[in-house]
């Protein structure tokens, strides 16, 4: 089994651009498809990257997803921020079972 | 459009059970992979359980194999969480998912709080 690591906290301001990373502990990040979702307070968890890069139907392109092989991790990349862009920020990957990273919390301020 | 409604969760004491229950609409509930995933705060979110569309290939986490049992009722589109012997560690907010492939999410509810305490 693997975990995936990502930082507690990201702050930035509006119209700016955030880039939160999720790094692999073992086994290679391309190895099984990473997934992003967002969860705002209260309400339930939403998709907004599948299979790496993929953005569900709904999702503006603001939101985009990659891995970087050399460094084992992937990273959600937010643009042009805005206020209701406000939420904690699950990665998602797998093996026989499905892995979860820890969280990021996106303050826009 | 698509909705997932959890219903069962509550306060139940260590060592009780519970079973909890998804109500799917606006897919194909039979051509899914649908999952269980807990959030606890300060941990964040754990997958707790998976079965295929005829429920002929189901999988848990570590931590509730042996303890918890999924389930669905295609001919209701209903999900089930049945959750026996009961921990303090299995308090959070219970979401139902659904997928078209069983190593991600795309449709998630909106949570049934399960609190286990004395």
């Amino acid at each position: 089994n693997f975990m995936l690591t990502q930082p507690l906290s990201v702050s930035e301001s509006p119209g700016k651009t955030v880039t939160i990373s999720c790094t692999r502990s073992s086994g290679t990040i391309a190895s099984n498809y990473v997934q992003w979702y967002q969860q705002r307070p209260g309400s339930g968890p939403t998709t907004v990257i599948y299979e790496d890069n993929l953005r569900p139907s709904g999702v503006p392109d603001r939101f985009s997803g990659s891995i970087d092989s050399s460094s084992n991790s992937a990273s959600l990349t937010i643009s042009g921020l805005k206020t209701e862009d406000e939420a904690d920020y699950y990665c998602q990957s797998h093996d026989s079972k499905m892995v979860f990273g820890g969280g990021t919390k996106l303050t826009v301020l | 459009e698509v909705q997932l409604v959890e219903s069962g969760g509550g306060l139940v004491q260590p060592g009780g059970s519970l079973r909890l229950s998804c109500a799917a609409s606006g897919f194909t509930f039979s051509r899914f992979w649908m999952h269980w995933v807990r959030l606890t705060p300060g941990k964040g979110l754990l997958w707790v359980s998976r079965t295929n569309g005829d429920d002929s290939n189901t999988a848990y986490a570590d931590s509730v194999k042996g303890r918890f049992t999924i389930s669905r009722d295609n001919a209701k589109n209903t999900l089930y969480l049945h959750m026996s012997n009961l921990r303090a560690d299995d308090t959070g907010v219970y979401y139902c998912a659904g997928s078209k492939k069983y190593y991600f999410v795309d449709y998630w509810g909106q949570g049934t709080l399960v609190t286990v305490s004395s």
